[in-house]
């Protein structure tokens, strides 16, 4: 079974443009979520999906900041102008109820951003 | 305020050697969730362990075990017979129940574990 999956790996853009990040959950996972690292800090969560719909968009941190979720399968989410606050890694995670409520959450490998 | 604080931010460990990493966390619901998670230097999170705070026992799976101390709020990650391969930042992190109903993970810091020959 594939995991979550992210693309671009690495992205370095300069301040202003614009990058849109991609995220694959697992099949048949409802729930995605956006998390994000900035160096030296915790994760912090940015938003939440059940398919389609935004549950929980509480971390997002500006509107400059835009997720999307296309029928309910792979989301999207654009930075648009990136500033340079906007650097570091973006985790997505998907996950499905467990029997024993749990919400396992797996996480993809992580989206690097720089602006410069 | 954070709900969850990982004090170390460097830990050192020979292998074969038993470490303790520690969490410490804050919460008001008297239903959550408390996950480790390992990051290598090749960037994926790794979920290692898991631990319902109505479980009756510590977690344990393979050489991680988790000393769950309730009216302590801590959650500490144990890992046995540390390897070469342990060596990786290691995130705590707690379920919480947003204001939607949905549920999201709150992490600390993370605390970097370096395992020496």
């Amino acid at each position: 079974e594939a995991g979550v999956t992210q693309f671009p790996s690495h992205s370095v853009i300069e301040k202003g443009q614009t990058v849109t990040l991609r995220c694959d959950p697992i099949s048949g996972h409802d729930n995605l979520y956006w998390y994000r690292r900035v160096m030296g800090k915790e994760i912090k969560f940015l938003l939440h999906f059940v398919k389609e719909s935004k549950q929980d968009e509480s971390g997002m941190p500006n509107n400059r900041f835009l997720a999307e979720r296309t029928g309910g399968t792979y989301s999207t989410l654009k930075v648009q102008p990136a500033e340079l606050e906007d650097s570091g890694v973006y985790f997505c995670a998907s996950s499905q109820e467990e029997e024993d409520g749990r919400y396992e959450q797996y996480f993809g490998p992580g989206t690097r951003l720089t602006v410069t | 305020a954070q709900k969850i604080t990982q004090t170390q931010p460097g830990m050192f460990v020979q292998e074969k050697e038993a470490v303790t990493l520690d969490c410490t966390y804050d919460t008001s619901d008297p239903s959550y969730g408390l996950f480790w998670y390992k990051q290598p230097s090749s960037g994926e999170m790794i979920f290692l362990i898991y631990q319902g705070s109505y479980d009756q026992q510590n977690a344990t799976e393979g050489r991680y075990s988790l000393n769950f101390q309730k009216a302590r709020k801590s959650a500490n990650l144990v890992i046995s017979a540390s390897q070469l391969g342990d060596s990786a930042m290691y995130f705590c992190a707690m379920r919480e129940v947003g204001n939607t109903g949905f549920q999201k993970l709150v992490f600390g810091t993370g605390t970097r574990l370096l395992v020496s020959p």
